[in-house]
């Protein structure tokens, strides 16, 4: 099956600060969501990007599946952005994949 | 609904008990997904229905879980004889279609399930 890693698997920032994530995939995706894992668990979706690139607020992803990786960026971050973020790509029938997760510290 | 909503929050059980998940998917969502995930893990697939039907349950680690969804909108997650290793979150998810035309999956709050 696709083997999905993200990296990095710790990122610390002072509040203002720029980032990337990036999400490695083993195989061709036709899709792949970021989801936001909040402090109570709750996992928020933030971008569905089989390809291309999309944008919102401070959020923003680039999927290339030819490369088999997608990138998320967080710009100004705040402390309200601290959680896991996850990746997760499609594999067979409709079953999602999930990396490892990054766990992101804000600091203000 | 708003948005997937899971049943209980939190659950204690004694190891060897029966237990019971509940998941209301957003209303109209054909697919409904399980999802467990471990302390410090990435969710991992459980099963999947369409409707009524159960199309793939590769995903459940024992013949003590078993999952139904008898009229294509509510399901229930159900572990037998419970142990400790079931302990983790379970998350129930639904997307809007079905079939080969795959879309975004909306995520529950989850069950939290401890085994003692």
């Amino acid at each position: 099956g696709i083997q999905v890693e993200q990296s990095p698997p710790d990122l610390i920032l002072q509040e203002g600060a720029n980032s990337t994530l990036r999400c490695n995939f083993s195989d061709s995706v036709n899709n792949l969501q970021w989801f936001h894992q909040n402090p109570w668990g709750q996992l928020i979706n933030l971008f569905y990007i089989p390809s291309g690139t999309k944008q919102n607020g401070r959020l923003s992803a680039t999927t290339v599946a030819t490369e088999r990786y997608s990138l998320l960026y967080i710009s100004s971050s705040q402390t309200t952005d601290s959680g896991v973020y996850f990746c997760a790509a499609l594999e067979y029938g409709n079953k999602l994949v999930f990396g490892a997760g990054t766990i992101l510290r804000v600091k203000s | 609904g708003a948005g997937v909503s899971q049943s209980p929050r939190y659950k204690v059980a004694k190891r060897g008990q029966d237990v019971a998940l509940r998941c209301d998917p957003i209303s109209g969502h054909v697919s409904l997904f399980w999802y467990q995930q471990a302390l410090g893990q990435g969710p991992e697939f459980l099963t999947y229905f369409q409707n009524e039907a159960q199309l793939d349950k590769s995903g459940l680690p024992s013949d003590r879980f078993f999952a139904e969804r008898p009229e294509g909108s509510v399901s229930t997650l159900k572990i037998q004889r419970t142990q400790q290793e079931d302990s983790a979150v379970y998350l129930c998810a639904s997307s809007r279609r079905g079939g080969s035309s795959y879309n975004e999956q909306f995520f529950g709050p989850g069950t939290r399930l401890t085994v003692l």
